[in-house]
């Protein structure tokens, strides 16, 4: 079955680096999401992505982050100078977008922990 | 401000009973409804989606939406210690295609 796949699975970083995560969409999704889980919180939406541009974010989303799909099968997350708030479970997902439901599959996860 | 509400529990119910999760939302104007599983340290893993009113059935579980009353609950039945997870409520409002999530509702099947 296909999954969304991401890496690393854990990244720690000292606070002011620079960070990317990786993600492997579902082969034939459309559509890509950003959410952070901190520890013990609720999951929070980032971003979405479609056709090559953001189509939605939230206001965690600021100039500190960025996407890019840099290939076919890529899909990353940039946070540029690292903050320890910024300590959290990233979960990339996907989504067909052809369904009425718009059904999103989480990947693993990376653990990034800012010290 | 558009929330999505549960009940951090844990509810805990025996091996084999049937366990209600609930969800109440804020907004009337929410397209689909989604019901999650995550274990501890791990990923949202999807259980079910519905959209409309009524019970949608999916082997154990059945979910059951009500517009009206703005709530969204989930039953599973025949219980297994297996089901033990923490179940995520999450919301698509209309218009948007981001996942709105609930604090999520710890259950505990009891051997």
């Amino acid at each position: 079955e296909p999954e969304v796949t991401q890496t690393p699975s854990h990244q720690v970083t000292q606070m002011g680096q620079e960070v990317i995560l990786r993600c492997v969409p579902i082969s034939n999704h459309l559509y890509f999401y950003w959410y952070r889980q901190i520890l013990g919180q609720k999951v929070e939406f980032l971003v979405s992505f479609y056709n090559n541009e953001i189509s939605e974010k939230s206001e965690i989303f600021d100039d500190q982050f960025s996407v890019e799909r840099p290939d076919g099968s890529n899909f990353t997350l940039k946070i540029r100078s690292t903050k320890l708030e910024d300590s959290a479970m990233y979960f990339c997902a996907s989504s067909d977008g052809t369904s009425v439901n718009n059904e999103q599959f989480f990947g693993p996860g990376t653990r990034l922990t800012v010290l | 401000q558009k929330e999505v509400e549960q009940n951090s529990g844990p509810l805990s119910v025996p091996e084999g009973a049937i366990a209600s999760l609930n969800c109440t939302y804020s907004d009337r104007g929410s397209q689909s409804f989604f019901w999650y599983r995550q274990y501890s340290g791990k990923s949202p893993e999807l259980i079910m989606s519905i959209y409309s009113n009524g019970d949608k059935e999916d082997g154990r579980f059945t979910a059951q939406l009500n517009k009206a009353s703005q709530y969204v609950s989930l039953l599973i039945r025949d219980s297994q210690p297996s089901d033990s997870a923490t179940y995520l409520c999450a919301v698509r409002w209309t218009g948007r295609r981001a996942l709105t999530f609930g604090s999520g509702t710890r259950l505990q099947v009891q051997p």
